[in-house]
């Protein structure tokens, strides 16, 4: 069973669209992450978020923590080509070093 | 800086074929990481290791050993490979100064096939 439930598990989009994947548990968390990856590559950290109720914008990219920090929304506004990637999400549970990963969302923009 | 590499990127072994994935940090990290990725079943943690000369297991450890060799280093190894470690590895690390907000780098990943 998975803790983080990341949905939908694949997008395909055109660009310039906007679009909303999510991140969803039943179980609460001190943090959480979002990552990127590219094919070929390891994930890399986009954000972290902290606070319940928090949101953070890094560009297009919009990111909010659920007020009972058990979820977590990813927003792209205007999707461009350079989005295309997985994006996982991670929790923070217990802080003994073992994140809760998420499957990921594939998401492929179209040009 | 390199940030954290992998060895080797590729590898096919037959069954029961033992083989060492190595992983190092410039980064002075004190934490490092091993994880699998398989399709539709996100990162699972194999082992880590919280600090120079520790090292825990995670969520799947069984078929696997590691070695914190230094602050720098981290391998796993599998003794008898099995089709079912067919999958792509990742090596990563934190720096782990106690906050909940800890950032992982990831290395490139071995990708490893096991007939």
């Amino acid at each position: 069973t998975q803790l983080l439930e990341q949905s939908p598990q694949f997008l395909s989009i055109q660009e310039g669209e906007n679009l909303t994947v999510y991140c969803n548990s039943s179980s609460v968390f001190s943090s959480l992450q979002w990552y990127r990856q590219e094919p070929g590559e390891g994930p890399v950290l986009l954000v972290t978020v902290v606070t319940g109720g928090e949101v953070k914008k890094l560009k297009r990219l919009t990111f909010q923590f659920g007020d009972a920090r058990k979820d977590s929304s990813l927003h792209i506004t205007a999707a461009q080509p350079g989005d295309t990637g997985l994006y996982l999400c991670a929790g923070d549970k217990d802080s003994n070093y073992q994140l809760i990963w998420g499957a990921g969302t594939k998401l492929i923009i179209k040009p | 800086n390199a940030g954290v590499t992998q060895t080797p990127k590729f590898q096919v072994l037959k069954t029961g074929q033992s083989m060492t994935l190595q992983c190092a940090q410039d980064m002075n990290h004190n934490s490092m990481y091993w994880y699998r990725q398989d399709p539709g079943m996100g990162l699972r943690l194999i082992y880590y290791s919280a600090s120079e000369g520790t090292t825990d297991k995670g969520e799947v450890p069984n078929g696997y050993n590691v070695s914190r060799l230094n602050k720098r280093e981290f391998s796993l190894r599998l003794e008898s490979a099995a089709p079912s470690q067919t999958s792509v590895y990742f090596c990563a690390s934190s720096e782990n100064d106690g906050t909940s907000t800890d950032t992982q780098y990831f290395g490139p990943g071995t990708r490893l096939t096991v007939l």
